[in-house]
């Protein structure tokens, strides 16, 4: 099993639809949560944390379930812009006292005019 | 944005011939990372450094090297490169490990023939 897994997609969503992704994740000791957007040929930029408790910024919303262990991601009323690659992050401590961040493979959404 | 470069930003070279990419940071963070991104496989961690001389071996270091003089620079060398190390290569850094976010260089797109 992957440590961090994505749906590919793609998403074919239209203008204006609300969308959600699902990241799940194997490792229970998991600290922190991230969701990234990569557009074509550019490096990923960071899109939100996701906290225990769930978190909204504008027309996105993070959640996490740590017993099921997953992370969503919820976008309403897509735009066109909204068109790309969304990775999930995961990192935990690792016996070393490094930690490891482990991306998903990435969920492409594309929103239809 | 984060203040990230790197060069080049596209390289083409031969097999066997030593290639080195450069990270340029003006944030001062302490964390830097090298990844590598190929379709089908999301990012995958080569190298990373926590501080000036301090680097680390990430999933993939099998032919590559780093080295940190500075805390602002962070290079990454392929010995002799492979059709095999075709990639797209990343920077990131970060101020902390585990708990913050990092934040991504534009990326260099490299082709070894």
């Amino acid at each position: 099993r992957k440590e961090v897994e994505q749906d590919p997609g793609p998403f074919n969503v239209p203008e204006g639809a609300t969308v959600a992704f699902n990241c799940t994740y194997s490792n229970s000791a998991s600290q922190s949560f991230f969701w990234y957007r990569q557009d074509c040929r550019k490096e990923p930029k960071l899109l939100m944390s996701v906290y225990s408790s769930g978190n909204e910024d504008g027309r996105f919303t993070a959640q996490l379930n740590r017993a099921s262990q997953y992370i969503s991601l919820l976008i309403r009323d897509s735009k066109l812009s909204d068109s790309a690659t969304y990775l999930c992050v995961v990192t935990w401590a690792t016996a070393s006292g490094t930690y490891k961040y482990i991306f998903g493979t990435g969920t492409r959404l594309k929103v239809l005019a | 944005d984060a203040g990230i470069t790197q060069s080049p930003r596209h390289k083409v070279t031969e097999t066997g011939t030593p290639v080195t990419l450069r990270c340029h940071q003006t944030e001062n963070h302490r964390y830097m990372y090298w990844y590598r991104q190929d379709p089908g496989h999301g990012l995958r961690l080569i190298h990373y450094s926590y501080g000036v001389k301090d680097t680390d071996k990430g999933e993939v270091s099998d032919g590559y090297s780093v080295s940190r003089s500075k805390t602002e620079d962070f290079l990454l060398t392929l010995e002799s490169a492979t059709s095999s190390q075709t990639s797209v290569y990343f920077c990131a850094i970060s101020p902390l490990a585990g708990q913050e976010t990092q934040y991504f260089g534009p990326g260099t797109r490299l082709l070894v023939l």
